[in-house]
């Protein structure tokens, strides 16, 4: 079955510190894996994608499938990272999409 | 402006009673999710559907029902069936970017609120 893990529920770390969000998931086939954010008061939007294997307002994500982690890294984070993140998965070439049960992030000055 | 349309944003219930939430997009994508997000538990899939006239199960599919007569829209029922009904309901649809991702585009999200 399929199955997104986020093993924290908050993460606080202070202003330009590292940062890494653990993702880990299972699932049998060749997966898409992707992390959203949700700023306060913002919609759920797209951070980053595997498959593009960019970086995103410093946030990198490397798919790791021996592992089969996904984990969100930063190396300096900023206030404005403060948010909910969450890991997804998606079956390639499918439309069904799962989530974890998210991280908060918090930036502390 | 294009997006995702939830309405309401909020809705109060009273137990027995069904309900139907919203959910308008004008972006032409052809693929629509109905997720329930709880505190701690992230976003759990309730259905999906990725063309009009056929949806599919996601992994809480029961109490719910929906309907895709549309492209446009994709109402999600809250029957009396469902037994924890209170919760914050997001749409989301998706189209193909030019990555070959399957990005979801998400709407603001509806309360409900079992009295």
């Amino acid at each position: 079955a399929q199955r997104v893990t986020q093993p924290e529920k908050l993460l606080s770390v202070f202003k330009g510190a590292p940062v890494e969000l653990k993702c880990n998931y299972s699932y049998s086939g060749s997966p898409e894996l992707f992390w959203y954010v949700q700023y306060s008061r913002q919609r759920l939007q797209l951070l980053l994608r595997h498959i593009s294997r960019e970086s995103i307002k410093g946030f990198t994500a490397d798919l790791n499938k021996g592992e089969t982690s996904f984990h969100l890294k930063k190396p300096f984070a900023q206030e404005e990272d403060s948010a909910m993140y969450y890991c997804a998965l998606r079956n390639t070439g499918g439309f069904k999409t799962i989530f974890g049960a998210g991280t908060r992030l918090f930036v502390k000055a | 402006d294009g997006g995702i349309t939830q309405s309401p944003k909020y809705l109060f219930r009273k137990e027995g009673q069904n309900v139907t939430l919203s959910c308008e997009q004008n972006l032409n994508h052809d693929a629509m999710y109905w997720y329930r997000q709880d505190p701690g538990q992230g976003l759990r899939l309730i259905y999906y559907s990725q063309i009009v006239n056929d949806f599919q199960k996601g992994d809480i599919a029961e109490g719910y029902s929906v309907s895709r007569e549309k492209k446009e829209s994709f109402p999600l029922t809250v029957t009396s069936a469902q037994k924890n009904p209170t919760a914050f309901y997001l749409c989301a649809s998706s189209s193909t970017d030019s990555s070959g991702a399957n990005v979801l585009t998400f709407g603001a999200g509806s309360r409900l609120t079992v009295l």
